[in-house]
């Protein structure tokens, strides 16, 4: 049975980088068509996509982050991670990490998801 | 403000069916059949009740249903048990730079 579990600071303070990884278990990152992906839920609201990566490399993400965020891939310890520059407290939330078909959809292995707070 | 637009929240009784719509526009649910439907209890991750408009994974209910109709993807749940009351998102691929996009959330409630 594949599961995810997200690792990382649950605090954060403005203007500073979050980085957070997923770690994958019960099944390689490498094997299948699947991406790996980060998404988020405001406390409170719904769920926004933020990027994704196949296991060579290949990403894609949010318009809305695009900026600010890299995600990246360490097959070699089955993980993914994802960075987020310059944190405001609108990136306040649940982070969840999941496996997911090409097309963004069918997401059917999550994390429990982890908060993150931004706050001095 | 999310890109697919669903009602903030139904409601039925036990035994009762009720459906959840979603809609977005030709760039996404109306241009590709990439439409899931997700079930969230609180302070849980999301589960994958429907994925490419109709198909149920493995485990899930038979009570869960999926439907299109142009840029209108509905989710149906049949014979309501109380498990059922949760969030419910739909999700879809867009052909926008932003490439995935998911719906604002339905709370229903079991009454």
């Amino acid at each position: 049975q594949l599961q995810l579990q997200e690792s990382g600071p649950g605090l954060v303070k403005p203007s500073e980088t979050l980085s957070l990884t997923c770690s994958v278990s019960g099944g390689s990152i490498s094997s299948g068509s699947y991406y790996w992906g980060w998404i988020r839920q405001p406390p409170g609201m719904g769920l926004h996509w933020v990027g994704s990566i196949f296991s060579t490399g290949n990403t894609y993400y949010n318009s809305s982050v695009k900026s600010r965020v890299t995600i990246s891939v360490d097959t070699s310890k089955n993980q993914f991670s994802l960075r987020l520059t310059s944190m405001t407290a609108s990136d306040t939330a649940v982070y969840y990490c999941a496996r997911h078909s090409s097309t963004g959809t069918r997401a059917d292995y999550w994390g429990p998801g982890a908060l993150v707070t931004v706050s001095s | 403000q999310s890109a697919l637009t669903q009602p903030a929240s139904v409601s039925g009784s036990p035994g009762q069916s009720i459906t959840i719509s979603c809609t977005g526009t030709s760039s996404d649910i109306g241009g590709y059949n990439y439409v899931s439907w997700y079930q969230q209890h609180p302070g849980k991750a999301p589960k994958l009740i429907i994925y490419e408009v109709s198909i149920r994974p493995s485990g899930v209910s038979n009570r869960f249903s999926g439907s299109k109709s142009g840029n209108t993807a509905s989710l149906t749940i049949s014979g309501l048990q109380a498990e059922d009351e949760a969030d419910y998102y739909c999700n879809s691929y867009t052909s926008s730079s932003t490439l995935v996009v998911f719906g604002g959330g339905t709370k229903l409630t079991v009454l």
